[in-house]
């Protein structure tokens, strides 16, 4: 079975400070998919990042960068010098594949940034 | 015109009444899907289509009942609900073919609060 673990419920930094949300998850597939999804007070969930399990190159994209260590089954996600803007609750999730339809979402990480 | 539109955004009803949630997309998705958000669990799969056909119920209990009437809309009917059933009920569109073997992203409408009282 899927798991996804994020143990941080709720982290709280000032403006400009660095954040790294943790994820850490459980899959006997071989070919699977992570994703990082934004959720602000709005509601809907914003999809910030796929990647996939043969690619383990890490990603920046501006402020945000996501580190994938197969070997601890880790797929964390990095604000540098964030912004009240990124205040949100950050989700990670997890889909098995090819062909498999649904994502398992750990429980979210609420980040609140404070000026 | 936002891509995922869910209306209402919030609802109370009680135990006995029957209601709906509905959803649009304006975004030439092919498959949809439900998802439940409650304080206490993490996001649940509900349901999903994909063009137009029921392609997974997560064993949700009867007093949900789904219905796609054209790729661009999804509904949720709901009748003698819990209170346990209140919840951020939250709808998705995705551009693939559910099961053809690439995860594309989803796209989520901002949702309905919903509390059974």
């Amino acid at each position: 079975a899927q798991k996804v673990t994020q143990a941080q419920t709720e982290i709280s930094v000032v403006e400009k400070e660095d954040v790294t949300l943790d994820c850490v998850y459980e899959t006997r597939d071989t070919t699977y998919y992570l994703f990082w999804y934004k959720q602000p007070p709005s509601g809907e969930l914003v999809f910030l990042i796929r990647r996939n399990s043969f690619d383990e190159q890490n990603e920046i994209s501006g402020r945000y960068s996501w580190n994938f260590q197969k070997s601890t089954s880790s797929f964390n996600f990095t604000i540098t010098a964030s912004q009240v803007v990124d205040s949100a609750v950050y989700f990670c999730a997890l889909s098995e594949g090819p062909g498999r339809r649904a994502l398992t979402f750990g429980s979210g990480t609420r980040l609140q940034v404070q000026p | 015109e936002t891509g995922v539109t869910q209306t209402p955004r919030h609802l109370v009803m009680g135990m006995t009444n029957k209601k709906s949630l509905k959803c649009e997309q304006h975004l030439g998705h092919n498959a949809m899907y439900w998802y439940k958000q409650s304080a206490k669990k993490p996001l649940e799969l509900m349901f999903v289509y994909s063009l137009e056909e029921r392609v997974e119920n997560n064993s949700v209990p009867s007093r949900f009942s789904p219905e796609c009437p054209n790729s661009s809309h999804l509904f949720l009917h709901l009748h003698t609900l819990q209170p346990e059933d209140s919840a951020l009920y939250l709808c998705a569109s995705s551009q693939t073919e559910v099961g053809a073997g690439i995860n594309e992203k989803l796209f989520f409408g901002s949702g309905t609060q919903l509390s059974v009282l």
